[in-house]
């Protein structure tokens, strides 16, 4: 069964480092989503790919932040620099969906997640 | 604006009983989709289950069942004779109908702890 793929799944870094996390989503999947989960609380979306453009990063710190998907596959998301308060589950997610056709059984499929932890 | 409510954050039932996780929703939307996720130790979301907001009739997949009323706008979830496998958080959460809406809004989710 294919699956969304993710590495590394644990990242210990010092703050003020930069960290990326890469993202290799189900084949054939042209949206790619990354979610930010803190612990005690609920995924919430960073950013959201439409195969290589950016569709919604409205929640994403762009100060710190950055998500590329250049080839409208695989994908990246940095931080630089890490802050204390990035500490968290980093969850890929990929679906069917494409832009201008609606269904409702498009899943997003999670991937295993990056635990970071900041020091 | 959405959101969705998980009041319980912690559940502990002794094996083989029923228990019952609560999700309450709120949108502004008329076409919306309910999903339930759960999230073992290891980490990953696992798919249980979507229903559109169109259809309220009550699901059932072998010892889980959902209840859906819009009238309470609440989308429970029950596990029948526990497992200690059911161990896990469990996420309810919220989708809007329509292009450029598939972003979910997940609840704070309920930690389940089957006892043995």
């Amino acid at each position: 069964e294919a699956e969304v793929a993710q590495s590394p799944r644990y990242k210990i870094t010092e703050k003020s480092q930069a960290v990326a996390f890469w993202c290799d989503p189900i084949s054939g999947h042209a949206t790619l989503y990354w979610y930010r989960q803190i612990l005690g609380q609920g995924p919430e979306l960073l950013v959201q790919f439409q195969d290589e453009s950016v569709v919604d990063d409205s929640q994403l710190p762009k100060d710190r932040f950055s998500a590329e998907r250049l080839k409208g596959v695989d994908s990246t998301l940095k931080i630089q620099p890490a802050e204390l308060g990035d500490s968290a589950m980093y969850l890929c997610a990929s679906s069917l969906a494409l832009a201008g056709v609606w269904s409702e059984s498009y899943e997003q499929y999670f991937g295993p997640g990056t635990r970071l932890t900041v020091t | 604006a959405q959101k969705v409510t998980q009041a319980q954050t912690e559940i502990s039932v002794v094996e083989k009983e029923d228990v019952t996780l609560d999700c309450v929703y709120e949108t502004r939307d008329t076409t919306y989709y309910l999903f339930w996720y759960k999230q073992p130790p290891s980490g990953e979301l696992v798919f249980l289950i979507r229903r559109n907001s169109f259809d309220e009739q009550n699901e059932i997949s072998g010892r889980y069942s959902w209840n859906f009323q819009k009238s309470t706008s609440s989308f429970n979830f029950t596990i029948t004779a526990s497992q200690v496998v059911d161990s896990a958080v469990y996420f309810c959460a919220l989708r809007g109908g329509g292009f450029g809406n598939e972003k979910l809004t997940f609840g704070t989710g309920t930690r389940l702890t089957i006892i043995p």
